[in-house]
């Protein structure tokens, strides 16, 4: 079955920095890959997803990259906000079936 | 996107007792599923629930310990049979709406076994 790989598992910056989550997966039929937010005591919540037929997508401040033949996948937060510290989950798999990774945590210090 | 909802929102349940959870949403759905998100972890798939069918189970998890029922395109059970304090955890489900193919999560339910 599919391994997701997630680093790093806690990361810190200044607002207004950009922050980078990175993922890699194992199963070469894996074709979609969501990003989830998920706030203290509160369902995940998607915030963008790639899939493979695409390289990079991009949502105001949010964009993931996809590197099939590496297989890995990043998301990118710029101009980070205190609102955006939560843990963050990759997800990766194909038939609507999603193995994820272990989440980060991402704190944004003002 | 839709409503999602679950029902206990939380419990506290002996040991060796069984809890069913309750998962509706508002649109018709190709898929649902459940998942169990133990304390400080990550999310793991449980089984997939198909509609008038048996649940597809993913490694680890058997049917006897986790029935699921489907009758419907926007209703889903899970049953936590047997408990131990280690099913303390929370469950969740999550529906693939028709047409589309983002996986949107419930609510939750927080599971205490004492």
């Amino acid at each position: 079955g599919e391994n997701v790989e997630q680093h790093p598992s806690t990361l810190s910056v200044q607002e207004g920095d950009s922050a980078v989550i990175k993922c890699t997966y194992s199963d070469s039929a894996s074709n979609y890959f969501p990003w989830y937010k998920q706030e203290l005591g509160k369902r995940p919540q998607l915030i963008i997803d790639i899939r493979s037929n695409v390289g990079e997508k991009k949502d105001q401040r949010i964009a993931v990259t996809l590197n099939k033949t590496a297989k890995h996948f990043s998301l990118h937060i710029t101009e980070t906000q205190p609102e955006d510290s939560a843990v963050y989950f990759c997800g990766g798999g194909s038939n609507y079936k999603l193995t994820f990774g272990k989440g980060t945590l991402l704190t944004v210090n003002p | 996107s839709a409503v999602i909802s679950q029902k206990p929102s939380r419990d506290i349940c002996q040991r060796g007792t069984s809890l069913t959870i309750q998962c509706q949403v508002d649109s018709q759905v190709t898929m649902m599923f459940w998942y169990r998100q133990q304390p400080g972890q990550s999310l793991t798939l449980i089984a997939t629930a198909n509609q008038g069918s048996e649940a597809t189970y993913e490694s680890g998890f058997v049917i006897d310990k986790f029935p699921i029922s489907r009758p419907n395109l926007t209703f889903s059970t899970l049953t936590v049979s047997n408990m131990s304090p280690e099913d303390s955890s929370i469950y969740l489900c999550s529906v693939v709406l028709r047409d589309a193919y983002e996986q949107y999560f419930g609510p939750g339910t927080r599971l205490t076994v004492t």
